[in-house]
């Protein structure tokens, strides 16, 4: 069973068309939970980290939210420079590394 | 302030070859991990590096290997390459060994023919 599972793994928005994205996490003894965007080619651009549930996170377009099994993403008002791979990533208390989920690819057309 | 770096962008090698792929982390930063991306695989964890020693590896065969230098870069190194070790490697630093976020390169994209 995956420790980090992110849904949709695919999502097309209209620009200025809100939605969330869903990372769901079954580690136990959560250390930190990150959001990384990565575009083609490119290594992943560190967003947020949340340690607790009940943290948000925001910048720009985008917030972070935390529950002890899920966090989303919520992308508010979406512009076309938004579209990108966003991954998700944990990290299980007594452990260094990050583990990370599939991500989920947003398009947002003009 | 620079951030971490690899080299080299791109790598073509054939099956059976050895490839070096080498990392510098963000001044001060003094763990490197270095991740594996294959094509629809999602980040895999290779290796963790923390003052010169090897602290963990992921599930990977031990033809997968690296060090950790005296100034904190990083190497990885890949023997008796197969197709499918055709992947973008990433290599990212942290300051604090055991929280905070990661930061990663830019990659390293190896080919294998």
């Amino acid at each position: 069973e995956d420790q980090v599972t992110q849904s949709p793994e695919a999502l097309r928005l209209q620009e200025g068309e809100s939605s969330s994205l869903n990372c769901s996490y079954t580690v136990s003894g959560l250390r930190g939970l990150f959001w990384y965007r990565q575009d083609p080619g490119k290594g992943p651009e560190f967003l947020f980290t949340l340690y607790s549930a009940g943290e948000e996170k925001e910048k720009e377009r985008l917030k972070a939210t935390l529950t002890k099994k899920e966090s989303f993403l919520h992308i508010t008002a979406p512009k076309p420079e938004d579209s990108a791979t966003y991954l998700c990533a944990v990290q299980e208390g007594g452990y260094s590394t990050l583990t990370f989920g599939k991500g989920t690819m947003l398009l947002v057309s003009p | 302030e620079a951030g971490v770096t690899q080299s080299p962008t791109h790598l073509i090698k054939t099956r059976g070859q050895q490839a070096t792929l080498r990392c510098s982390p963000i001044s001060g930063h003094t763990s490197v991990y270095w991740y594996q991306q294959a094509l629809g695989l999602g980040l895999q964890f290779l290796l963790w590096y923390d003052e010169g020693e090897e602290r963990n590896r992921g599930n990977f065969p031990p033809r997968f290997s690296g060090r950790q230098f005296p100034n904190y870069s990083s190497e990885l190194n890949v023997n008796a390459l197969e197709l499918e070790d055709s992947a973008l490697y990433l290599c990212a630093s942290r300051k604090s060994p055991n929280t905070g976020e990661l930061f990663f390169g830019e990659g390293s994209r190896l080919t294998v023919l």
